[in-house]
């Protein structure tokens, strides 16, 4: 398997302008979480999903962010409209329920390094 | 509200010696620990883990130890490489939860030649 993939590596755009982040989760499984890196909070986690169902987006900053999961295999993460404080990596990470402790490995994507101008 | 703390956010130490990386938590829900390691332009991969029921848990050079009373554990490990400098993440999850996990804020281990 490919591991978690993300979309576009590096987004640079205007404040005020949409922006779309996209992860394909790894295959089979069924959590998807979505973080994000700044160097004063660490990595925060903004909205997970089981089985393509939001359970938590409590992390989410504002109304200005909001993340799908239309199906299995792909969620986005879209921030609108985008202001420079929203500069930061975006990770997204999936994880396989199960028994013990596997249950709880979350595998991360490579992230989003978006700045807004 | 940090349920996870890395207090320390650098580390800087002499390859061959033993690195100790500290963590602590608030919730006394959490019953499953896990340390991930970050390299840059990297996601966060998973290193290793313990859960509450035991006290230590053993990899190679890397060795997490858990102090449930305290609320705190470590990851040790020795004797360190100049490979191993990366962000260290520590975090935490409830079991019998959705899955989903709280990290601290990282601490960025430096290992000298």
């Amino acid at each position: 398997d490919a591991g978690v993939i993300q979309s576009p590596r590096h987004e640079v755009t205007e404040m005020g302008q949409e922006v779309t982040l996209r992860c394909k989760p790894i295959s089979g499984h069924n959590s998807l979480f979505w973080y994000r890196q700044t160097m004063m909070r660490g990595l925060e986690l903004l909205i997970y999903f089981n089985n393509n169902v939001p359970i938590d987006d409590s992390g989410m900053p504002e109304d200005r962010f909001s993340a799908k999961m239309p199906n299995a295999s792909f969620s986005t993460l879209k921030i609108q409209p985008s202001e420079p404080r929203d500069s930061a990596v975006y990770f997204c990470a999936s994880g396989a329920s199960g028994a013990g402790g596997a249950k709880n490995i979350q595998y991360f994507g490579a992230g989003t390094r978006l700045s807004v101008l | 509200d940090q349920q996870v703390k890395q207090n320390s956010p650098s580390l800087s130490v002499q390859e061959g010696r033993i690195s100790i990386l500290n963590c602590d938590y608030t919730n006394s829900m959490f019953d499953y620990f896990l340390w991930y390691k970050k390299y840059p332009a990297e996601g966060p991969t998973f290193l290793i883990s313990i859960s509450s029921i035991k006290d230590k848990n053993e990899d190679g050079r890397f060795t997490v130890f858990l102090n449930k009373s305290a609320k705190h554990l470590s990851l040790h490990i020795v004797p360190s490489q100049p490979g191993d400098s990366a962000v260290y993440f520590c975090a935490a999850s409830a079991l019998g939860g959705n899955n989903d996990m709280r990290f601290g804020a990282g601490t960025r281990l430096t290992v000298k030649p």
